[in-house]
């Protein structure tokens, strides 16, 4: 059974940091592209970064480029997403997702975590 | 950008349900359908614009080419009440239309 498990999210201050994390069982995690996607309240869906199966080829949305980076430890079946600068914008539930085939649909998700950025 | 019709929609149940995306320019079949309930994360429907996903109910189908896309519900059941999302992934940056919430009258 696939699943994917985020942890790492929570409360932090305008201009604080953070690190989540995701973790892949039930696949073979080095041969699968992930991604973060999030969620803002009331909001709709957002893809903020991405990363090959290799972590050679990246993504970052234009509203996060510089300031969240993405990387992932294939011997850990594990995804991160560092997030600095951040900002009360960035306040949304994050998932990691995977995607799968040629035309890069999300076919499992994580429950996802809560970011708030608030002083 | 995508653009979803109509943003609500009140349905009884049984009842047909059509969704549509309108894409801004061409995507070919790079179109994807979503179905996401209260306080859980979207789950895959249907792959490149009509291919239904591994374990999806019959009732559920999509159509479309190009620019134009539908989802339909077929007989609708009360836990069809969701938000459903189409999301492009023909090109970066891949976006996801701003939703469709189906209530159960």
């Amino acid at each position: 059974e696939v699943q994917l498990v985020e942890s790492g999210g929570g409360l932090v201050q305008p201009g604080g940091s953070l690190r989540l994390s995701c973790v892949g069982s039930g696949f073979t995690f080095s041969r699968i592209s992930m991604n973060w996607v999030r969620q803002g309240p009331g909001k709709g869906l957002e893809v903020v970064a991405s990363i090959s199966s290799s972590g050679t080829y990246i993504y970052y949305a234009d509203s996060v480029k510089g300031r969240f980076t993405i990387s992932r430890d294939n011997a850990k079946n594990s995804l991160s997403l560092q997030m600095n600068s951040l900002r009360a914008e960035d306040t949304a539930v994050y998932f990691c997702a995977r995607d799968v085939g040629a035309t890069f649909y999300f076919d499992f998700w994580g429950q996802g975590t809560q970011v708030t950025v608030s002083s | 950008v995508l653009t979803q019709s109509p943003d609500f929609q009140s349905v009884t149940p049984k009842e047909k349900v059509t969704i549509t995306c309108r894409a801004s320019q061409s995507i070919g079949s790079s179109l994807h359908w979503y179905q996401q309930k209260p306080d859980q994360s979207p789950k895959l429907l249907i792959k490149d614009a009509s291919q239904s996903f591994s374990g999806v109910p019959s009732r559920f189908s999509g159509s479309g080419s190009g620019t134009d896309f539908t989802l339909t519900i077929n007989s609708l059941e009360p836990e069809d009440a969701a938000t459903y999302y189409c999301h492009q992934s023909s090109s970066l940056p891949w976006t996801f239309g701003q939703g469709t919430k189906v209530e159960i009258k």
